[in-house]
């Protein structure tokens, strides 16, 4: 457990529809990172943040942006959600010994 | 894009028997890690082995790296229905994104009691 919580844990929402999923750490991680999780795919990196303010994209941002106003807190927003954006999230921090711990995942459903 | 390649993908066993999961992957890493999930479940971390590392422990566990054959093994010993899981190797790439993990697509390992 590397002190990281996701929520909301379950979401089911409309097509068109705003959707924000937040991650939240405990112990001051530089590096934070969003993935998703899909059948035949397997996790791809979405988004990452390298401190507060510092963002990059992954291999899958379209669709997605992300902020990182508190070192604690890295958000996901997807700004008009889509059925292919159904998927399981999972945010996941970067320790000073390089690995890489996940959260326990958002699921969301747009239907 | 895919860095990984666990083999087998699914592998179905009797408890007490040792399981092996192998990885592949690609271009040049810094480190290689092992995650174990169970259905529904996020990811748990098992190991992180460097690239200048060849074997690594922890418990019933058992990391391998082969840089020059760019692979990586994890054996688990003695086996237990706990175990059943999907395992994923996960490589950070030199030269890639900070901390972008590569992952593949797991080997679902059954272990029956």
């Amino acid at each position: 457990d590397a002190g990281i919580t996701q929520s909301p844990r379950h979401k089911v929402t409309e097509t068109g529809t705003p959707v924000t999923l937040r991650c939240h750490q405990t112990e001051n991680h530089r590096y934070m990172y969003w993935y998703r999780q899909d059948p035949g795919h397997g996790l791809r990196l979405i988004h990452y943040s390298y401190g507060v303010k510092d963002t990059d994209k992954g291999e899958v941002s379209d669709g997605y942006s992300v902020s990182r106003s508190k070192t604690e807190d890295f958000l996901l927003t997807l700004e008009s959600a889509t059925s292919s954006q159904t998927s399981v999230y999972f945010c996941a921090i970067k320790d000073s010994g390089n690995t890489i711990y996940f959260g326990e995942g958002s699921w969301l459903t747009v239907v | 894009s895919q860095q990984g390649e666990e083999d087998p993908q699914a592998l179905s066993i009797q408890e007490g028997e040792n399981a092996t999961m192998n990885c592949s992957y690609k271009t040049s890493i810094n480190n290689l890690q092992w995650y174990r999930q169970n259905s529904g479940r996020g990811l748990v971390h098992l190991i992180l082995i460097r690239s200048n590392e060849r074997e690594k422990h922890s418990g019933r566990l058992r990391v391998t790296l082969d840089t020059s054959k760019k692979s990586s093994s994890l054996l688990i010993t003695a086996s237990r229905a706990a175990d059943t899981a999907s395992y994923f190797c996960a490589t950070d790439a030199t030269g890639g994104s900070q901390g972008n993990l590569i992952f593949g697509k797991g080997t679902k390992l059954s272990v029956k009691p």
